[in-house]
């Protein structure tokens, strides 16, 4: 079956600009997770879902960054006022729950964000 | 809070020979450890993780990993590589909660590229 997915797979954008990026986890997944992955470094912890709510978003670096999944399903990350410092590859990954230890993480193939 | 420690962040052999990649955590709660693997322009794909029981945990494409809890290490090995196996490779830990359910999100290390050469 279809894996994550995740749109665009390459943003660039100008310092100062908002940018949506956008996931569409494996059906029926009801945990959701967002990590950013900066060069050279391994995926940090932003946010996860378990259903619509935010059950865990202490990886948020600032108020800038904000994350909505009003349905259950597809998820967006929203970052203002975009900094050259966000510049990463924003990795999204879901799980059937996130209560079982049991549930793999799947990942999707990120989007690269590029802030001129 | 747990962290993850990959000791090389490159390690280069040659085809067909032995290799091991070196994961450390630190942790104050009992955890749960993974090993994902990145090919170039690919999401994460899991090898292998340990939840519990036996301490010798074997995955996919023939790898397997040894869980040594008096350590605080998970290191992964392979007998024998294949060009194929050139990726980055991510030990990552989730806390483990009282009741065997998982915590959720994943702490990573840095990451140790693997450079098979023929």
């Amino acid at each position: 079956g279809a894996g994550v997915s995740q749109t665009p797979s390459n943003k660039v954008t100008e310092k100062g600009k908002y940018v949506e990026l956008r996931c569409d986890p494996i059906s029926g997944h009801t945990a959701l997770y967002w990590y950013r992955q900066s060069l050279g470094q391994g995926p940090e912890f932003l946010i996860y879902f378990q259903g619509t709510g935010a059950a865990d978003d202490s990886g948020l670096p600032n108020d800038r960054f904000f994350a909505v999944r009003p349905e259950g399903s597809v998820s967006t990350l929203k970052i203002q006022r975009t900094e050259r410092g966000d510049s990463a590859v924003y990795l999204c990954a879901s799980s059937l729950t996130s209560g079982r230890s049991t549930d793999t993480q799947y990942f999707g193939p990120g989007t690269r964000l590029t802030v001129l | 809070a747990q962290s993850v420690t990959q000791l090389d962040s490159q390690v280069p052999v040659f085809e067909e020979a032995p290799v091991e990649l070196r994961c450390n955590y630190s942790s104050s709660v009992s955890v749960y450890l993974f090993w994902y693997v990145q090919y170039p322009n690919q999401g994460l794909q899991l090898l292998l993780k340990y939840l519990s029981g036996s301490t010798l945990v074997k995955g996919i494409n023939g790898f397997e990993a040894e869980f040594n809890k008096s350590q605080t290490s998970f290191h992964l090995r392979k007998p024998s590589v294949h060009i194929s196996d050139t990726a980055e490779y991510f030990c990552a830990a989730q806390r483990a909660n009282a009741g065997g359910t998982s915590y959720g999100k994943l702490t990573f290390g840095q990451g140790t590229i693997l450079t098979v050469h023929p």
